[in-house]
C-alpha cells in the first residue's frame, strides 16, 4: 500500500542545474499537487493537475514545470536551479477535489547551492 | 482572496494541560476547513476535518463562521502531540490553501 512515493527524499543542486522531482500515487486519485515548504511560510502551490493531461498554475509557479501523461505521475520540473528555490517539495493526490483531503508524499528536500 | 492565518508560529504548553492552537479564515462562501499534521520525520497527515465532526487523538475543532475561525483543542496535551500543525481551507473545488503552521511542543 504505497500510497504517494516522492523522489528522490533529498539532493543538492548547483546553480543552472536542471532536475526532475518524481512523484507517483496508486490510489487512482485524479487530483495532483505540488508544494514547497518553506519555514515559517507554511506551503505554497506550486502545481496541480485534475486529471491526465490537465495541469494548471498555484500561487508560486515560476521556474517550474509539470506535465500529467498518467493518472499515476506528476513530476515536477527544475529547469534552471535557483537558491530560491531551497526548499522542501511535496506532492499530495486527492481523491475528488480538497475538499476530501490530500494524501501526502514524504517530500524531497533540495538545496540549491 | 481566500486565506488562512494561524497567529502562533509556536506554542510551548505542559503535559496534562489544555492546548488550542489558532485558526482564522477568510472565505465568501461556504468554508471547508482542515487540520493537517506532521511529527517529526514524517509525512505531513490530515488529522481531522470540520465536515466530519469528529474527535480525532482528542483534538477537536468547532468552526465559527461568525469569527471566522477553526481552533484545534484538546483538553490535556500528551508528549506525542508535539509536532507541526497547519490549518487549511478548501479552495473551490480543487485545492486548498495551508496556514503558516504552528510548531506545538509539549513539555514534560
Amino acid at each position: 500500500n504505497a500510497g504517494v512515493t516522492q523522489t528522490p527524499k533529498f539532493r543538492i543542486l548547483k546553480i543552472g542545474q536542471s532536475m526532475t522531482l518524481q512523484c507517483t500515487q496508486d490510489m487512482n486519485h485524479n487530483y495532483m499537487y505540488w508544494y514547497r515548504q518553506d519555514p515559517g511560510m507554511g506551503l505554497k502551490l506550486i502545481y496541480y493537475s485534475v486529471g491526465a493531461g490537465i495541469t494548471d498554475k498555484g500561487e508560486v509557479p515560476n521556474g517550474y514545470n509539470v506535465s500529467r501523461s498518467t493518472t499515476e505521475d506528476f513530476p515536477l520540473r527544475l529547469e534552471l536551479a535557483a537558491p530560491s528555490q531551497t526548499s522542501v517539495y511535496f506532492c499530495a493526490s486527492s481523491y475528488g477535489a480538497g475538499a476530501y483531503g490530500y494524501t501526502f508524499g514524504s517530500g524531497t528536500r533540495l538545496t540549491v547551492v | 482572496a481566500q486565506r488562512v492565518t494561524q497567529p502562533e508560529k509556536l506554542l510551548s504548553v505542559f503535559k496534562g494541560a489544555p492546548v488550542e492552537l489558532k485558526c482564522n479564515y477568510s472565505y465568501s462562501g461556504s468554508p471547508e476547513l482542515f487540520w493537517y499534521v506532521q511529527y517529526s520525520r514524517q509525512r505531513l497527515q490530515l488529522l481531522l476535518r470540520h465536515i466530519s465532526r469528529e474527535s480525532i487523538k482528542g483534538f477537536t475543532a468547532d468552526l465559527n463562521k461568525g469569527e471566522t475561525s477553526f481552533h484545534l483543542k484538546k483538553p490535556f496535551a500528551q508528549e506525542e502531540d508535539s509536532a507541526m500543525y497547519y490549518c487549511a481551507l478548501a479552495q473551490g473545488a480543487q485545492k486548498l490553501v495551508f496556514g503558516q503552521g504552528t510548531r506545538l511542543t509539549i513539555n514534560p
